[in-house]
């Protein structure tokens, strides 16, 4: 099974704190994703990586930047963090499906549940 | 713009078939997936559908028409620990994944 893990599942920051949200996966996938998630809305891609070093912007990248020095590892910065930032943050990481022909599937981690005083 | 629609909240009995209905409207299409998520953890990976028709896996089916732009998951025998929500998502023209807000799924006994 596809492993992702992050590295905190629950934090509290105050406002202007840079914050930095660990991912790693275990299956050698090349492309990783870091996702928000807040109630009534759908995943809001924040950032992907689909090679070492490469990065690119989603959705709603604003206020976040994001690091791959190494494979298996996506890291999510927030260089001063702010209230609206206050939500479910998941890192997903793409493959194949096991007896799934043809699919790429999104395995996620447990999620980061951030806070913002 | 893109847009998925699928309904805010159904409620089911124990025991019991529901499905949960998905609308689409993206740039392209490249595979629809439904995923499961329970209350404070991650989605976890349903089911894919890419050719219209239905796919079953146990307990549960996903089924897809393209050229209606729809898709629903039909949940059978319903158990409690079914109560979760479940998120829809259509890859588009350019592999990226667009998501609708997902159902919560309330079971009752």
């Amino acid at each position: 099974d596809v492993k992702v893990t992050q590295s905190s599942r629950y934090l509290v920051k105050r406002t202007g704190e840079k914050v930095f949200l660990e991912c790693v996966q275990d299956m050698d996938h090349e492309n990783m994703f870091w996702y928000r998630q807040d109630p009534g809305l759908g995943l809001r891609l924040i950032y992907f990586s689909y090679d070492v070093k490469m990065k690119e912007k989603g959705d709603i990248p604003e206020g976040y930047s994001v690091s791959r020095e190494k494979k298996e590892r996506f890291s999510l910065i927030l260089e001063s963090a702010s209230t609206n930032q206050t939500s479910m943050y998941l890192c997903a990481s793409l493959g194949a499906e096991q007896g799934i022909s043809g699919a790429n599937v999104l395995t996620f981690g447990a999620g980061s549940r951030l806070t913002v005083l | 713009g893109q847009n998925i629609d699928q309904p805010t909240e159904m409620t089911a009995t124990e025991g019991a078939i529901v499905q949960i209905n998905c609308t689409y409207q993206t740039s392209g299409f490249n595979g629809l997936f439904w995923y499961q998520q329970h209350a404070g953890e991650a989605p976890t990976f349903l089911s894919y559908n890419v050719l219209d028709g239905l796919e079953e896996k146990g307990r549960f089916s996903s089924f897809l028409s393209r050229s209606k732009g729809y898709s629903y998951l039909l949940l059978k025998e319903l158990q409690m620990k079914d109560s979760a929500s479940y998120l829809c998502a259509v890859m588009d023209s350019n592999y990226q994944l667009i998501w609708g807000a997902g159902t919560k799924l309330i079971i009752k006994p």
